[in-house]
């Protein structure tokens, strides 16, 4: 069965780096593009960005431009997201999500158990 | 960006009631319109693609409709296991865009 495990909670000073782990199992790794959304606390979903596992292409939500960077390490199947120059409104649970095209819609139809990220002083 | 826009932001019902939640794209998305169900410390879990075609393995009580920038999720007979926030999700164009939640809660 389809598995995207994410690695565990972390706490950074404002200023510092964050790199988020998404393990993928169950399925062919080179296939399925994988997104990333985060969500503050209280708040809606945001997307953050997509990786195409094939080539490493990225493609970034504006906001996020220069401060994320999506990688993969395609021999353990395993995505990553680094966030650079934390700060307090970056505190959000973090989810990689597969991306399926089905019918000529994108949709997210298998989703990380989220990952939260705390940025405090 | 498209701005998705969902009535109400909350809702009180009861255990058999008929429950519709609205979400509204700032221009045309077609029908390229999702919906998600998420529950308390949990990730999001696709219910509806393409705005009316019900993913694997969601109860049939759950149902999609709309087009353009109009759109409606319907649970058709409310179950003790469905209080949960429901999310639209536009993939028409980058970036994708939720609409902010509808938190359906027990009357």
């Amino acid at each position: 069965q389809v598995q995207l495990v994410q690695s565990g909670p972390e706490v950074r000073k404002p200023g510092a780096s964050v790199k988020v782990s998404c393990k993928a199992s169950g399925y062919i790794f080179s296939v399925y593009f994988i997104h990333w959304m985060r969500q503050a606390p209280g708040q809606g979903l945001e997307w953050v960005g997509w990786i195409n596992p094939k080539d490493g292409g990225t493609k970034y939500a504006q906001k996020f431009q220069g401060r994320v960077t999506l990688t993969r390490d395609t021999s353990i199947s395993t995505h990553y997201m680094e966030l650079t120059s934390l700060r307090s409104d970056d505190t959000a649970v973090y989810y990689c999500a597969r991306g399926l095209l089905l019918r000529g819609v994108g949709m997210f139809d298998f989703w990380g158990q989220g990952s939260l990220v705390t940025v405090s002083s | 960006d498209i701005q998705m826009t969902q009535s109400p932001s909350s809702l009180s019902a009861s255990v058999g009631d008929r429950v519709i939640i609205s979400c509204r794209a700032s221009q045309s998305v077609n029908r390229n319109l999702n919906w998600y169900q998420q529950k308390p410390g949990t990730a999001p879990k696709l219910l509806v693609f393409a705005a009316s075609s019900l993913q694997s393995g969601v109860p049939s009580r759950f149902s999609g409709s709309g087009s353009g920038t109009d759109f409606i999720l319907t649970i058709s007979s409310l179950q003790p296991e469905d209080f949960a926030t429901y999310s639209c999700q536009q993939s028409y164009s980058f970036p994708r865009t939720f609409g902010q939640g509808t938190k359906v809660e027990m009357k």
